[in-house]
């Protein structure tokens, strides 16, 4: 059974371009859900989202949205990037709101 | 506001000594709680726990939830170079995880 898929993995953009990243869960995950992780800092919740629904949204401005597609598979979109959104993107993938959360391998994003 | 803390935020031990790091919680609608080891990049799953009192084991690894404390401990018994890590807690509420900022653990051959 394949695991939770993230591309690109790797990623360098410059200020002030857009950028889109892009998970797969596993198969027949429903819940897709999308963290920042910066050195030293634990992982900060961007958003979930079930059954092509936004259920949750953490504390990041509006350049940060996402959407989810009929099939689960997610995209995360970050406008007007800035030097301080270099992170890795991590995606988690769940069956139901109650179980655990399987990650991707994440994207490394760098910001110059 | 929900938060998980976790306590230390970092540890270093030698080869063969016991560790436990600690998980506490105050969260509005607690589903469950969730133990995670992060190496280099994906966070793996370890353990989940729902019941109180009940310790879930997985080889020199286990966990107990004390719902009354509102907390949970991770133990590691003899432990290896490979256990160095962060060891991420999360508690599941309202649809949402909720971490905590992780113990980084080193373990000094």
């Amino acid at each position: 059974k394949a695991g939770v898929t993230q591309t690109p993995r790797y990623l360098i953009k410059t200020r002030g371009q857009q950028v889109t990243l892009s998970c797969s869960p596993i198969s027949g995950h429903r819940s897709v859900s999308w963290y920042q992780q910066t050195p030293g800092q634990g992982l900060q919740f961007l958003f979930e989202y079930f059954s092509e629904t936004q259920r949750n949204k953490g504390n990041f401005p509006g350049r940060f949205s996402g959407r989810q597609f009929s099939n689960s598979r997610s995209e995360m979109n970050v406008s007007t990037l800035e030097l301080g959104d270099s992170a890795l993107y991590l995606c988690a993938s769940r069956w139901g709101e109650n179980t655990e959360a399987f990650f991707g391998q994440g994207t490394r994003l760098t910001v110059v | 506001e929900d938060k998980v803390v976790q306590s230390p935020l970092s540890l270093v031990v030698h080869e063969g000594d016991t560790v436990t790091l600690n998980c506490s919680y105050e969260v509005t609608n607690f589903r469950s709680l969730l133990w995670y080891k992060q190496e280099k990049k994906a966070p793996t799953f370890l353990f989940m726990l729902t019941s109180s009192g009940i310790e879930k084991k997985s080889g020199r690894l286990s966990s107990i939830l004390d719902k009354k404390e509102l907390s949970s401990i991770l133990n590691i018994t003899a432990t290896q170079t490979g256990d160095s890590a962060i060891y991420l807690c999360a508690v599941n509420s309202n649809y949402q995880l909720i971490w905590g900022a992780g113990t980084k653990l080193i373990i000094k051959p």
